[in-house]
């Protein structure tokens, strides 16, 4: 069955850029998002369409795709950026939705 | 403003149905292109996309839980309804609806959800 894999954990300190990937076999046709979610609330779009941000959400947040891989970058992440982030795409029929296993992100 | 709210039983017990109530404001599930997904989370563990329907009625299922799952919609109500048939301890998980939104190209249409409902956590316990 398709899958999405995405590293357990990211962690950076203040100010630096954080890079969190998500690599499946169908990406090259199909469009990636990217959902963050703090712990005890439900899940937030950062990033829809491969590259587009959602109004309300700090330009630091930038999405980009190049064959199998996906990628959300924080450009100078804060503390209040913790959390998980999941990506989340279709699989080449576009039948089967699904989430990558998620990618918690420290910032200290 | 868009909003969902899931509501349910707290506690079911073993071999049950679930039945799941998705309750949507500010759109309306009979417009062209609007659906509404539910995705679950068990807890510590990632999210999984259970199922979708949209305004044409068309209905899809995750492969895995496929035979287990159905969903429908009350666009009188504003409402879409999830059950789950004889549930599991591993069935335990925080239930979520989401609003699909659709973007077009010349290659074909994309699905992906952008509004959430805050959730509702179900426990399957004897």
């Amino acid at each position: 069955s398709y899958e999405l894999t995405q590293p357990p954990s990211v962690s950076v300190s203040p100010g630096q850029t954080a890079r969190i990937t998500c690599s499946g076999d169908a990406l090259p046709k199909k469009y990636a998002y990217w959902y963050h979610q703090r712990s005890g609330q439900a899940p937030v779009l950062f990033i829809y369409d491969d590259t587009e941000r959602p109004s309300g959400i700090p330009e630091r947040f930038s999405g980009s795709s190049s064959g199998t891989v996906a990628t959300l970058t924080i450009d100078g992440a804060q503390v209040e950026d913790e959390g998980d982030y999941y990506c989340y795409s279709t699989d080449n029929s576009g039948v089967e939705w699904l989430f990558g296993g998620g990618t918690k992100l420290t910032v200290l | 403003q868009v909003t969902l709210k899931e509501s349910g039983p707290v506690l079911v017990k073993p071999t049950e149905t679930l039945t799941l109530t998705c309750s949507v404001s500010g759109f309306s599930l009979s417009n062209a292109e609007m659906g509404v997904s539910w995705i679950r989370q068990p807890p510590g563990k990632a999210l999984q996309w259970l199922a979708h329907i949209f305004s044409t009625d068309e209905k899809s299922y995750t492969k895995s839980l496929r035979n287990r799952l159905f969903i429908s919609r009350d666009t009188s109500k504003s409402q879409v309804v999830l059950s789950m048939t004889n549930v599991d301890p591993v069935d335990t998980a925080t239930y979520y609806c989401a609003r699909i939104s659709t973007t077009m190209t010349p290659g074909g249409f994309y699905y992906y959800m952008d509004v959430w409902g805050r959730g509702t956590v179900v426990t399957v316990s004897s």
